[in-house]
């Protein structure tokens, strides 16, 4: 399965703090993507990193990409309130599949 | 508008009833895709069209769910004889090729 698998679960921090969630996944990917959905509607893209890329940076988001070890990683910087919300990986290659998200409390 | 949309946003049923739910994609994606999404859980994949391909169903839980998609527009998604477990956010989502995905805002079924 391309499926991604997000790591931790659940993180609590305290706003301003950093926040870092990580994914793996199985089989070779063309690009991976990172989502965040808030109250269990739609999903919002944040970022995506292509297979030939190690790092990429997007205002207070900085996504890293090691293929060699199948996994990302999400950092938040700064982190306030209204970060709140779950984040889901996607890693694409043939097909795309979303892990079961980290869920973010940032309190403030 | 220029996103996703997705109708009805709550449909409240009866076990046993049939619902169709309906997703308006981005015009010109030509992939999209229905998740579903039980109640603090991930996303469940459950089918894809990929412009006239034949669609993968493989995340399609049972024969009672279906869907259809006529060349790159409206796809509707249909649960005959509802059960309670079927009770989700059901969504919709759209992209060009396997590139960004965008959401619809997702349709709340409760199976009574």
């Amino acid at each position: 399965s391309q499926q991604g698998e997000e790591d931790p679960q659940a993180l609590s921090i305290q706003e301003g703090e950093n926040a870092t969630m990580n994914c793996s996944y199985k089989t070779s990917i063309n690009n991976l993507q990172w989502y965040r959905q808030n109250s269990g509607r739609g999903l919002v893209h944040l970022i995506l990193i292509r297979s030939n890329e190690r790092e990429k940076h997007s205002g207070r988001l900085r996504v890293t990409l090691d293929t060699s070890k199948k996994s990302s990683s999400l950092l938040i910087t700064a982190s306030r309130a209204a970060d709140t919300a779950s984040y889901f990986c996607a890693p694409t290659g043939n097909q795309f599949y979303f892990g079961t998200g980290t869920s973010l409390t940032v309190i403030p | 508008g220029a996103g996703v949309s997705q109708s009805p946003s709550n449909k409240v049923t009866e076990k046993g009833k049939d619902v169709e739910l309906r997703c308006d994609p981005i015009s010109g994606h030509t992939a999209l895709y229905w998740y579903r999404q039980r109640l603090g859980q991930g996303l469940e994949f459950l089918i894809y069209f990929q412009g006239n391909s034949a669609p993968d169903k493989s995340g399609l839980p049972s024969d009672r769910f279906s869907a259809e998609r006529t060349g790159e527009s409206v796809s509707t998604l249909t649960i005959q004889r509802t059960q309670q477990e079927d009770s989700a956010v059901y969504l919709c989502a759209s992209s060009l090729m396997l590139d960004t995905q965008y959401f619809g805002p997702g349709t709340r079924l409760t199976v009574l």
